[in-house]
Order: C-alpha cells, then sequence, then structure tokens
C-alpha cells in the first residue's frame, strides 16, 4: 500500500513557467513532509519541507504548499529553468516517528528551452 | 568533507554470494539510514541508525542486516543475495533525529543479483 503518491510520472515544461509538482498522503498521522530533488547517478537532496501547522512554505524559486484536508501537497517552481530538470521525490514522516521517511514514487521533470 | 561516501559504485552478484556495501559520513552525524530504489517504488527505508550500537528495522529490512560500531560507517549485508534485491542503494546520514530534512545521501551503489 503506496501511503506517498506521486501520480505523474512525468511532466514537462518551458523554460521560464511555472512547474507544478503534485503528491498525495493516505496516513493522517504524518506530520512534515519534503521534497527531494534526484539528478541521475547521484543521490537525492533534500530541497524544502513543511510542517503540518503551516500550509505554505517558500525558498527562493520553490514553494510548497498543503492541504491537510485533501491529504495533499504541491511543488511549485516558478520561473522553471533547464537546470531543475530531475527526478523530484515527495516524502513524509510522522511526528512520533521522524526518523521514518516515506517517499513517493517521483515524478521526472524536464524543462525545455 | 567528503560528505557521504559509499563503495562501490556497482556491483554484479550470483544468487546466493553474501557482500557488504560500505557507507561512511565524515560529519560526525547521529543517524544513518539505508533505502533502495526500484523503478516505480520510489526510496524505501531498509535499516536505520540513531547512533553508534543502534539499529532497527525500516520498511523493507528482510534480507538485509546491519550494525553501526562507530558513529562514521553504517555497512549493509547481503547475506545470500536474491534477485529481488537487484536495485540502486542509497545510504544517508544526518546531524541528529528528529531532522529528516537534513539527510545527505551517498551517490548510491547499483546492485544486479543473477
Amino acid at each position: 500500500d503506496q501511503q506517498v503518491k506521486q501520480n505523474s510520472p512525468s511532466l514537462s515544461v518551458q523554460e521560464g513557467r511555472i512547474s507544478i509538482l503534485n503528491c498525495d498522503y493516505t496516513n493522517s498521522m504524518f506530520d512534515y513532509f519534503l521534497w527531494y530533488k534526484k539528478y541521475p547517478a547521484e543521490g537525492p537532496t533534500f530541497l524544502i519541507s513543511i510542517s503540518s501547522i503551516k500550509d505554505k512554505n517558500e525558498d527562493g524559486r520553490f514553494t510548497v504548499f498543503l492541504n491537510k484536508s485533501a491529504k495533499h501537497l504541491s511543488l511549485h517552481i516558478v520561473p522553471s529553468q533547464p537546470g531543475d530538470s530531475a527526478v523530484y521525490f515527495c516524502a513524509a514522516s510522522a511526528l512520533l516517528n521522524t526518523d521514518k521517511l516515506i517517499f513517493g514514487t517521483g515524478t521526472r521533470l524536464q524543462v525545455f528551452p | 568533507n567528503a560528505g557521504v561516501t559509499q563503495t562501490p559504485k556497482f556491483q554484479v552478484l550470483k544468487t546466493g554470494q553474501s557482500m557488504t556495501l560500505q557507507c561512511a559520513q565524515d560529519m560526525n552525524h547521529e543517524y544513518m539510514s539505508w533505502y533502495r530504489q526500484d523503478p516505480g517504488m520510489g526510496l524505501r527505508l531498509i535499516h536505520y541508525s540513531v547512533g553508534a550500537g543502534i539499529t532497527d528495522q525500516g520498511e523493507v529490512p528482510n534480507g538485509y542486516n546491519v550494525s553501526r560500531s562507530t558513529t562514521e560507517d553504517f555497512p549493509l549485508r547481503l547475506l545470500s543475495a536474491a534477485p529481488s534485491q537487484t536495485s540502486v542503494y542509497f545510504c544517508a546520514s544526518s546531524y541528529s533525529t528528529g531532522n529528516p530534512g537534513a539527510q545527505y545521501f551517498g551517490p548510491g551503489t547499483r546492485l544486479l543479483v543473477l
């Protein structure tokens, strides 16, 4: 049973436009959410996170939105750049078990000129 | 700092063989973990450690053993490799538990079991 789902395996966006990556979760005990970015042949790198007490967190071009009632979060990248082309993983953890990260299956983003 | 290092980068095993995937970090991190990444499955936690001498199971621990005798090293052992263990393995570390966003990942070990 996939507790964290990324239903879009791929996304293609033109440079300068907004990229929106989506993530859904089923476990209501999750209260901390993260996005990781992964280039080929490299390990994932942490991008941005959000706690369940917030509904938005912004860091430069990256903004994460959390809708707890819908159990949905999204990552917005504005403006998108070719260097953003990578696989993006959504991950979640529960307050009582922060050591265990549950990852989604990933969305491959391609930003073209 | 070298960060999180993993060896080997690539390994081919025959079914039934054993091997150890090495992971080391030089950041004095308390928390270390092992994940496997499979197509369509994302990253799944195998085992983790919150400090030297302390380990615990993740989502998919069967077929893998770990130990943590030092802060720096967290090897993952496959006692009898199976084709289902063909995957890319990532080691990660962070300064402390309760801070999952600060996990640093190694470059990965690609394992093929024939």
